[in-house]
């Protein structure tokens, strides 16, 4: 079955300073990956999604995720965190029947000034 | 470009009352649909999904049902709340046959069970 773990609860970074969230996904075949983003007291919003090809992808707000099949990962990164970045974000994954996502547990991002 | 609409935006009810939420997606025909329920703090938990009118598939129970009545709606319901129904419930859609597997989320309803 698919599933993703992302091994980070919280995480707090300053403002200015570069950010990976971590996010580990287990499936058999090279999977679809998302990550999105709440606020608080709002629904989720897509960063950004990985279906094929460049490894990189690009997201909203100047987030990107990096796609590795050797490592099972799809860690988000951002350069340069701003305090509006906080919040929580969840890597998500198909299931196999594609009738549903699978969240992991969220990464609560703090960012300080 | 497509919204999606939820009401209420909030909701305090007792424990043992009736509960009705609503979801609306405009500007997008046929898209398949999705009921998630959220603990303050928690991951979510898909509860329903459906891909076409009349068409409804439970995944997880909760003492709550879902219909879809027209093929933008989708309806979330209990005849008896529990204290465990407290909680944040996010509707969601993603494009359907042929179409590619994100969700869209719409911005959730509050409940709170007292």
């Amino acid at each position: 079955a698919q599933s993703v773990t992302q091994p980070d609860a919280r995480v707090t970074v300053s403002e200015g300073a570069s950010l990976q969230l971590r996010c580990k996904y287990s499936s058999s075949v090279t999977p679809y990956l998302f990550w999105y983003v709440q606020y608080p007291r709002q629904g989720l919003q897509l960063l950004l999604k990985y279906y094929s090809g460049d490894p990189v992808v690009q997201g909203v707000n100047g987030f990107e995720a990096e796609f590795s099949k050797s490592n099972s990962s799809f860690h988000l990164r951002k350069a340069s965190v701003h305090w509006s970045d906080s919040a929580v974000y969840f890597c998500a994954v198909p299931s196999s029947s594609f009738s549903k996502l699978v969240f992991g547990q969220g990464t609560s991002l703090s960012v300080v000034p | 470009a497509q919204t999606i609409h939820q009401w209420p935006v909030a909701e305090i009810k007792a424990v043992g009352s009736p509960l009705s939420l609503g979801c609306t997606i405009k500007g997008k025909s046929s898209p398949n649909l999705y009921w998630y329920w959220q603990a303050t703090g928690g991951t979510l938990q898909q509860l329903f999904y459906s891909i076409t009118v009349g068409q409804v598939e439970s995944v997880v129970q909760l003492n709550l049902s879902a219909s879809r009545p027209k093929d933008d709606q989708f309806i979330l319901s209990t005849e008896k709340l529990l204290l465990s129904h407290s909680g944040f419930y996010l509707c969601a859609w993603s494009p359907g046959l042929g179409g590619t597997y994100e969700q869209y989320f719409g911005p959730g309803t509050r409940l709170t069970v007292l």
